[in-house]
């Protein structure tokens, strides 16, 4: 089992403030790393898919990086709303193609 | 829109009975998955079929957990006797091939063992 660790493991943001968390994984037999957000009661759904050091992708308001070299990826939230509360899980993708979830970092977006 | 369809959503079960967990992945994915994600921990592989084979089982507690994916569709995941370790919420997944970037998740079972 891969050391995949997420950190804050929840955060409070006041609606129209940004905000960013972690997601650290190991820097060897890297395939890909996945972002997945996880509102409650529903499936969790993918942000994400990095695959080459350096990469940045955006989707609205939501962006994140990727450090291959030193093994961590930021996800950025711009303008917190209330639809941005979920929880949101990293997943390390060796080459082998196995997943390595991290524990999640749960955001509320209070108003 | 396709999804990955499970059932039931919530189970509530006394420990030492039997229970049972359904998944239907979107038509035409080979690849299947189970996971579970205990309260505090992320989700975590528990089988892997490749149509109707099984391609990983190894964090699979064989003891008391069952999968069969028998005609390479729907697939049933057992539990028999639950434990009250067994409480945790049940994933599953599909993807196209194995090497797919993207899997499809459903909305899970949670599971309390009493």
């Amino acid at each position: 089992i891969l050391n995949v660790e997420q950190s804050p493991q929840s955060l409070h943001v006041q609606e129209g403030d940004s905000t960013n968390f972690t997601c650290s994984f190991p820097s060897s037999n890297f395939y890909a790393l996945h972002w997945y957000r996880w509102e409650t009661a529903k499936s969790p759904e993918a942000l994400f898919v990095m695959t080459l050091n350096g990469d940045e992708k955006k989707k609205g308001r939501i962006s994140a990086t990727l450090n291959t070299k030193e093994g961590y990826s930021y996800l950025y939230i711009k303008g917190s709303q209330p639809e941005d509360s979920a929880t949101y899980l990293c997943a390390f993708r060796r080459d082998d193609y196995k997943l390595s979830f991290g524990a999640g970092t749960t955001v509320t977006v209070r108003a | 829109e396709a999804e990955v369809a499970q059932s039931p959503r919530y189970k509530i079960t006394e420990k030492s009975q039997a229970v049972a967990f359904w998944c239907d992945p979107i038509s035409g994915h080979a690849t299947l998955y189970w996971y579970r994600q205990i309260l505090g921990q992320g989700p975590e592989l528990l089988v892997q079929f490749q149509d109707e084979s099984v391609v990983d089982d190894s964090q699979l507690p064989k003891d008391r957990f069952s999968a069969e994916r028998l005609k390479g569709v729907d697939s049933t995941l057992k539990i028999q006797p639950a434990e009250l370790g067994d409480s945790a919420m049940y994933l599953c997944a599909s993807s196209t091939l194995v090497e797919a970037y993207e899997q499809y998740f459903g909305p899970g079972t949670r599971l309390t063992v009493t």
